[in-house]
């Protein structure tokens, strides 16, 4: 069946560091994809998504890449801070009869000053 | 505008009392889901609504969970004969359409401990 895998947490990094959260996915379709953010003491909300193979995805200065050959959809920051401290999940979703999204495990992150 | 409402925000009960939960979605949304999330399953789906079809309940994980959508908008989700391993945080959300590309948006959720 259909399947989102993220790397494992936590991740916890400096203040103005790269970050790379990696996505794949298994699909016996092609899915919308998504980076959703839960924020500490927040609810879920979208940060990006990307509806086609090698659309682009960007919000709030993070960037993810739909890529089709490598089934891939990592998350990207040139400069994180410490108000990037949250939990980061990658989804997908087909839409019409079954339009549920399907989610990674979550990846905490933590940014340090 | 208002987003997405749930209640209560907490809930405590008693293994094998029903309990039901209910989600306000953003005014003129057609699609309504419930999903569930645990620190043993991750976010997993329930249940979705879109306008007038039949919902989608291939989620649900036994026919102890059960969900309405009335007039198209307000949603109940009821659990009957509570068990320990109900204790989650339910989330509703709601979206334009059923479309792939709609975003979801979430509510605060539910947090629901069986004792």
């Amino acid at each position: 069946g259909d399947s989102v895998t993220q790397m494992e947490g936590p991740v916890t990094l400096s203040e103005e560091a790269f970050l790379t959260i990696n996505c794949t996915y298994t699909a016996t379709g092609y899915p919308s994809l998504f980076w959703y953010v839960q924020y500490p003491g927040e609810g879920l909300q979208l940060l990006l998504k990307a509806t086609k193979a090698d659309d682009k995805g960007s919000n709030k200065g993070f960037e993810a890449t739909y890529r089709k050959e490598t089934t891939s959809f990592h998350l990207e920051k040139g400069s994180v801070q410490v108000s990037d401290s949250a939990v980061y999940f990658c989804a997908l979703s087909y839409g019409g009869a079954t339009n549920k999204l399907i989610f990674g495990t979550g990846t905490l992150l933590a940014v340090q000053p | 505008g208002a987003g997405v409402s749930q209640s209560p925000s907490n809930k405590v009960t008693e293994k094998g009392k029903d309990v039901e939960l209910r989600c306000d979605p953003i005014s003129g949304h057609t699609a309504l889901y419930w999903y569930r999330q645990s620190l043993g399953q991750g976010l997993e789906f329930l249940i979705y609504f879109q306008g007038n079809s039949a919902p989608d309940k291939s989620g649900l994980p036994s026919d102890r969970f059960s969900a309405e959508r009335t007039g198209g908008s307000v949603s109940t989700l009821t659990i009957q004969r509570t068990q320990q391993e109900d204790s989650a945080v339910y989330l509703c959300a709601s979206s334009s359409s059923g479309t792939a590309t709609d975003t979801q948006y979430f509510g605060p959720g539910t947090r629901l401990t069986v004792l």
